[in-house]
């Protein structure tokens, strides 16, 4: 079974500055995707940014950026320039490129607080 | 209505108590979810149906039914809930196609529900 770690319960960055969030997974599957949801107070789960694992090069989406380390399963998230608005829960998840198996594998999520 | 809605958005009920939650996507997608968030652990998978069918059942008590009449709506009915049941009911739909590569779920604004 997938498994996937957010090592961080809570993280703080101030107003502009850039804060790197960590994710790991264990999975024994060679393709599957990989993202990074947000959850601000709202509630609304909101997809930031994906990755397909048989794709090199990291994905970006505007300020949001992944390291994607495939030997090491590893898959940070970086978010450059930090505004007020990016204050949310922030969550990795895992799901496999297998046909049939749509399901989605979080982490137990990291709370990130912007100071301003 | 966009995205993915969910009704109702808090819900408090008595463990005797029979109630309903409902969601509806408004994206044209074949496949919806039901998740279970509770504090500090990771979001569960309940339930996936695709193509208006149930794909996965996760183990979930039969307290707990759920019910996709068409492509566009899903319900969970309960009936003699505990309060360990009280958590985030989250909603979620993507577009699977048939062979190849899976999409993003995309998810709805959630129920608050408490067992008393």
């Amino acid at each position: 079974a997938q498994t996937v770690t957010q090592s961080q319960p809570e993280m703080s960055v101030q107003e502009a500055e850039t804060v790197t969030l960590s994710c790991t997974y264990d999975t024994s599957e060679s393709d599957y995707y990989l993202f990074w949801y947000k959850q601000p107070p709202s509630r609304q789960m909101i997809l930031v940014i994906r990755q397909e694992a048989y794709k090199q090069q990291n994905a970006t989406e505007n300020r949001f950026s992944v390291n994607f380390q495939k030997a090491a399963k590893s898959f940070s998230l970086k978010i450059s320039d930090s505004q007020l608005g990016d204050a949310a829960m922030y969550f990795c998840a895992y799901r496999s490129a297998n046909f049939g198996n749509e399901k989605l594998t979080f982490g137990t999520g990291t709370r990130l607080t912007i100071i301003p | 209505e966009t995205g993915v809605t969910q009704t109702p958005r808090h819900l408090v009920m008595g463990m005797t108590n029979k109630k309903s939650l409902k969601c509806e996507q408004h994206l044209g997608h074949n496949a919806m979810y039901w998740y279970k968030q509770s504090a500090k652990k990771p979001l569960e998978l309940m339930f996936v149906y695709s193509l208006e069918e149930r794909v996965e059942n996760n183990s979930v008590p039969s307290r707990f039914s759920p019910e996709c009449p068409n492509s566009s709506h899903l319900f969970l009915h309960l009936h003699t809930l505990q309060p360990e049941d009280s958590a985030l009911y989250l909603c979620a739909s993507s577009q699977e196609p048939l062979y190849g590569d899976s999409d993003t779920q995309y998810f709805g604004p959630g129920t608050r529900l408490t067992v008393l």
